[in-house]
């Protein structure tokens, strides 16, 4: 079945790092890829999606790059702030067709003032 | 923005007993989803439905059913706690045209 993997559990900055959090998927044809963040006491919430090969994906100064040659979709922020302090999940689901989407294991992020 | 409610927010419940946590969505979306959330799992599916008077079964099923009377409600329902069950739970919805999910507060279930 598909499936996401998160490679880093806990990732600690300071303030103005370069973040970068990985994501590698495995599902067949082209699954539709997202990242959302989820903040204390709060429900997750929709950060962006990408749909095709090589499309980038961007809010918030967070961004993404569907990559099929190598299964990923890493998420990167030039520089973080206190603010971006959050659990951040990678996720796929078919473009079309199959109603289930899946999520990874999570990242949570923590930054240092 | 869609408007995803569960409840209860917080329940305490005893092994054996029976728990049932509600959603209700107000944006007339067709697929409603139930995932549980534990610390270095992250967000696993349980069960699904896309349409009311049917479900699906997710990834975790075992333990769990869902009802889903009417497009806005979907219940997942725990006919006999068990300690196992102790996670937080969130309610999601979408429309069927797009996958992007719109997700509930939550409800952090205690099965002691």
């Amino acid at each position: 079945g598909d499936s996401v993997t998160q490679t880093e559990g806990q990732v600690a900055l300071s303030e103005e790092d370069f973040l970068t959090i990985h994501c590698n998927y495995s599902a067949s044809g082209y699954p539709a890829l997202f990242w959302y963040v989820q903040y204390p006491g709060e429900g997750p919430q929709f950060l962006f999606r990408a749909s095709r090969d090589k499309e980038k994906g961007s809010s918030r100064g967070f961004e993404a790059t569907y990559n099929k040659e190598t299964t990923s979709f890493h998420l990167q922020k030039a520089s973080v702030q206190e603010s971006d302090s959050a659990v951040y999940y990678c996720a796929l689901g078919a473009n079309y067709g199959n109603e289930k989407i899946t999520f990874g294991a999570g990242t949570k992020l923590t930054i240092k003032p | 923005e869609a408007a995803v409610t569960q409840s209860p927010r917080s329940k305490v419940a005893v092994t054996g007993g029976k728990v049932t946590l509600s959603c209700h969505q107000t944006n007339n979306h067709d697929y409603m989803y139930w995932y549980r959330q534990d610390t270095g799992h992250g967000l696993r599916l349980i069960h699904y439905s896309y349409v009311a008077d049917s479900t699906e079964k997710g990834d975790i099923p075992d333990g769990y059913k869902a009802s889903r009377p009417s497009q806005e409600n979907f219940s997942l329902i725990l006919e006999l706690a068990s300690l196992s069950q102790t996670a937080v739970y969130f309610c999601a919805s979408r429309w069927g045209g797009g996958n992007t999910l719109y997700f509930g507060a939550g409800t952090r279930l205690s099965v002691l």
